[in-house]
């Protein structure tokens, strides 16, 4: 079965630190990987997707980053944080060939930016 | 671009009834639609998914339904239960998925 692991599970960051969020995936290969991003008292936000090694697409331009140096792989940075950063961080995947349009999501990254 | 929408955005009812939210989609060019649950501070789990060419989907005590001619769907909780209680969401999906605002459930016991 799909299995998406997200590390850390929380994490509290200054502002103006750098940021590195992991997420890997097992039991699929070549899926569609997502960052997603819920602010306090809102919904989901799609960040990034990526439907291959290489290729991610933004959604939101803001100071983050997404880079997929492996199949299973997605991580999402950050240069500088912002006050705005904080929020639960998602990574999901869709597809595989077992679960086609069906999304995965991992247990999420808490940050909180002070 | 697609936009979804959840009525109500907050419901709180007593432990035993029966209950209904409600997802609305703009673009009816979808390929399904998911249900989601998330728990306080956890991730998402899926509940129920209706393909484009489905009507409803059942599991458990939930029913979902589509009708995707009105962009429409609703989330049907018969007999809710304390454990109910969640933040309900709705995704329509294509090559991305857009979701709802959700809909935030209380079940008093």
């Amino acid at each position: 079965s799909q299995t998406i692991h997200q590390w850390p599970a929380t994490l509290v960051q200054p502002v103006g630190s750098p940021l590195s969020l992991e997420c890997t995936v097992e039991g699929t290969s070549n899926p569609n990987l997502y960052w997603y991003r819920q602010a306090a008292g809102r919904g989901l936000q799609l960040l990034f997707y990526s439907v291959g090694i290489g290729q991610i697409s933004s959604e939101v331009p803001q100071n983050l980053s997404a880079s997929r140096p492996q199949d299973r792989q997605f991580i999402l940075s950050s240069k500088k944080l912002l006050l705005s950063d904080s929020g639960f961080y998602l990574c999901a995947l869709q597809g595989g060939h077992l679960a086609k349009n069906i999304q995965y999501f991992g247990a999420g990254t808490r940050l909180s930016v002070l | 671009k697609q936009e979804v929408t959840q009525i109500p955005a907050a419901l709180s009812v007593p432990e035993g009834e029966n209950l209904v939210l409600n997802c609305s989609f703009t673009d009816s060019a979808i390929y399904n639609l998911q249900w989601f649950r998330q728990d306080p501070g956890k991730g998402l789990t899926s509940l129920l998914l209706i393909q484009s060419s489905q009507r409803e989907q059942t599991s458990g005590r939930l029913n979902a339904s589509l009708d995707k001619s009105s962009g429409r769907s609703t989330l049907y909780i018969a007999a809710s239960q304390p454990g109910d209680s969640a933040t309900y969401l709705c995704a329509v999906t294509g090559n991305q998925f857009y979701f709802g605002t959700g809909t935030s459930l209380t079940v008093i016991p």
